[in-house]
């Protein structure tokens, strides 16, 4: 089973829709997770960290449901440019060595048309 | 914007060939990491780097090697380049781990050709 899981869409939207992604984590342990994204053939972007009371961000809210190791992305509204692969991300703390590494999920691809 | 940066943006060289593909950062960040990437597919950990004289393998294994000499440098290295080594070759650094941030810049890439 992969650490972080997403539905690798794609989601073919009109513009001004509102569409949801979900991804699921399997580390319990995991304490920080955030929504990157990547445009075709470009670097990964941080789009906004997601906080345990949730967190909206102008047209994007973020909710984290540590019970059911599960995170979301709302996109209100959507744009145009809007169009993307979005990356769930989650740490995985790694105690012997102190250090937390992220794992990057497979991203769901999302189209937005006119 | 973060201020991290990868040379050359594309490189295509014939198998056999030693390769090094450059990475820095003007942030100060102690911690960086090098990622390898198929199209349409996840990123992949190869190695990464606590500070100065810190380098770790990732969990994709990796014919690569790396070296940290100084805080802001960080380059890969292929000693013999082979076509399954094509791929995109991904640069991030970060700061210190205070939570809830571990946020992680990426530079641009080097798209890596070996034919």
């Amino acid at each position: 089973r992969k650490e972080v899981e997403q539905d690798p869409g794609p989601f073919n939207v009109p513009e001004g829709a509102t569409v949801a992604f979900n991804c699921t984590y399997s580390n319990s342990a995991s304490q920080s997770f955030f929504w990157y994204r990547q445009d075709c053939r470009k670097e990964p972007k941080l789009l906004m960290s997601v906080y345990s009371s949730g967190n909206e961000d102008g047209r994007f809210t973020a909710q984290l449901n540590r019970a059911s190791q599960y995170i979301s992305l709302l996109i209100r509204d959507s744009k145009l440019s809007d169009s993307a692969t979005y990356l769930c991300v989650v740490n995985i703390p790694d105690f012997s060595g102190g250090y937390n590494k992220l794992i990057f999920g497979a991203g769901t691809r999302l189209a937005v048309h006119p | 914007e973060a201020d991290i940066y990868q040379t050359p943006r594309y490189l295509v060289i014939g198998t056999g060939k030693k390769i090094t593909l450059e990475c820095s950062q003007t942030m100060g960040h102690d911690k960086m990491y090098w990622y390898q990437q198929d199209p349409g597919m996840e990123l992949h950990l190869i190695h990464y780097s606590y500070g100065v004289n810190s380098t770790e393998k990732g969990d994709l294994s990796s014919e690569s090697t790396v070296s940290r000499i100084r805080t802001e440098h960080f380059p890969l290295t292929l000693e013999s380049a082979r076509p399954s080594h094509t791929s995109q070759y991904l640069c991030a650094s970060s700061g210190l781990d205070r939570e809830p941030a571990y946020e992680q810049y990426f530079g641009p890439g080097t798209r890596l050709t070996v034919t």
